[in-house]
């Protein structure tokens, strides 16, 4: 069965500095996606990123960027510039292509706060 | 605007009684899901559905019952079996069998 794995409950950025969220994930597929969502205080769940593991470039997405390492299975975002507005709870999420009805897999989730 | 509708936002609930969360969209997409949060755990499936009068259990779906008699709305009833019912339920939908999940804004139940 597939896993995700986000090792750090907490991480807190200086506002205007860069932060890397770390995310793991375990499957035999060769292919499927990754996603990074952000939660909010408000709650609802807002898509940051996408990859698919297909695509040796890693994402990019203004200021949200992620490395891709497909062979160590491990699948970061980095945001770079970090603003107030980006203090939220992330996931890291995991979906197959085939067979799963689009359902994904998902991460503890890292919690951020940006300091001003 | 297209989106996803859930209601109601907060829904408190007596021991031994079932009750029901709504979900509608209107972004006309095939599949749907719930998803039940926890802090500390992520977000786990409960049941999806990925075409009207067809849907299928997710990894914890005990105590839980849905209905998607069309294709805009997949109702979630969490009947008095659902040992720990108190939790943040989030609906999904996406267009098809791949690809990103479009979420409403969730349902915190709370059991007295």
């Amino acid at each position: 069965a597939q896993t995700v794995t986000q090792s750090q409950p907490e991480m807190s950025v200086q506002e205007a500095e860069t932060v890397t969220l770390s995310c793991t994930y375990d499957t035999s597929e060769s292919d499927y996606y990754l996603f990074w969502y952000k939660q909010p205080p408000s709650r609802q769940m807002i898509l940051v990123i996408r990859q698919e593991a297909y695509k040796q470039q890693n994402a990019t997405e203004n200021r949200f960027s992620v490395n891709f390492q497909k062979a160590a299975k491990s699948f970061s975002l980095k945001i770079s510039d970090s603003q107030l507005g980006d203090a939220a709870m992330y996931f890291c999420a995991y979906g197959r292509i085939y067979n799963q009805g689009g359902k994904l897999i998902f991460g503890q989730g890292t919690e951020l706060s940006v300091k001003p | 605007d297209g989106g996803i509708t859930q209601s109601p936002k907060y829904l408190f609930r007596k021991e031994g009684q079932n009750v029901t969360l709504s979900c509608e969209q209107n972004l006309n997409h095939d599949a749907m899901y719930w998803y039940r949060q926890d802090p500390g755990q992520g977000l786990r499936l409960i049941y999806y559905s990925q075409i009207v009068n067809d849907f299928q259990k997710g990894d914890i779906a005990e105590g839980y019952s849905v209905s998607r008699e069309k294709k805009e709305s997949f109702p979630l009833t969490v009947t008095s079996a659902q040992k720990n019912p108190t939790a943040f339920y989030l609906c999904a939908s996406s267009l098809g069998a791949v690809g990103e999940l479009f979420f409403g804004e969730g349902s915190r139940l709370t059991v007295l």
